[in-house]
């Protein structure tokens, strides 16, 4: 069956360092992949979106990174900052559509 | 900036009872989804609209579930005779779709779904 992994476990770091997530996944050739935040009671947001053909992608302080033959996207957030807390989603395609399979996520915690 | 709204923002129902929960996605999107998160939980996906009719379900989306476009700015979905594990999130997304970069989903704040 399909599965995303993420970390379950929460990540703790501390302010101006980098974060790194990590998104597994298995039993899907997927065109893309996105990552999303999601705060406590709101609804996903979307951050960014890597395709296949992509290595890697930035915005401001994000990166991803996207290797299919390590079936294996990794989420970057340089200079973190307290305002960064929050549960970080990988999403992949269902079936080649434009439904999406999302990760539990994992929780980031930027301490000052 | 355009955003999708959903209401109720909360909903408190007895076991057996019918809701609807509505949407208003982003006026020049095109497909429509629904979504829930059952607490501690991930986002689950239930089902895809386009062109006025289903496009993708998942095993979650069973004949108790049904969804409406009942005029060119609402997305309904409606739960038959609710159940004690209903009690979730539910969210409402729009997307494009028209390729591109436009695959992203913009999801509402959700409706708190509780059974009693």
């Amino acid at each position: 069956s399909q599965k995303i992994e993420q970390n379950s476990e929460a990540l703790n770091i501390q302010e101006g360092k980098t974060a790194t997530l990590t998104c597994n996944y298995t039993n899907y050739s997927p065109a893309y992949l996105q990552w999303y935040r999601q705060d406590p009671g709101r609804g996903p947001v979307f951050l960014l979106l890597i395709r296949e053909n992509e290595k890697e992608k930035r915005k401001e302080r994000l990166k991803v990174t996207f290797d299919t033959t390590l079936k294996q996207s990794l989420f970057h957030i340089t200079a973190s900052q307290p305002a960064d807390s929050a549960t970080y989603l990988c999403a992949l395609d269902i079936n080649s559509g434009y439904a999406l399979n999302f990760g539990k996520g994992t929780s980031l915690l930027v301490t000052p | 900036e355009p955003e999708v709204t959903q209401t109720p923002s909360h909903q408190v129902t007895q076991m057996g009872q019918e809701v609807i929960l509505r949407c208003v996605p982003i006026s020049n999107h095109l497909y429509f989804y629904w979504y829930r998160q059952i607490l501690g939980q991930k986002v689950e996906f239930l089902v895809s609209f386009y062109n006025n009719e289903i496009s993708e379900k998942s095993e979650i989306f069973d004949d108790q579930f049904s969804v409406e476009r009942p005029d060119g700015s609402n997305f309904t979905l409606k739960i038959r005779s609710t159940k004690l594990e209903d009690s979730a999130m539910y969210f409402c997304a729009s997307s494009e779709a028209m390729g591109g970069t436009n695959e992203k989903l913009f999801f509402g704040s959700g409706t708190q779904l509780s059974v009693l």
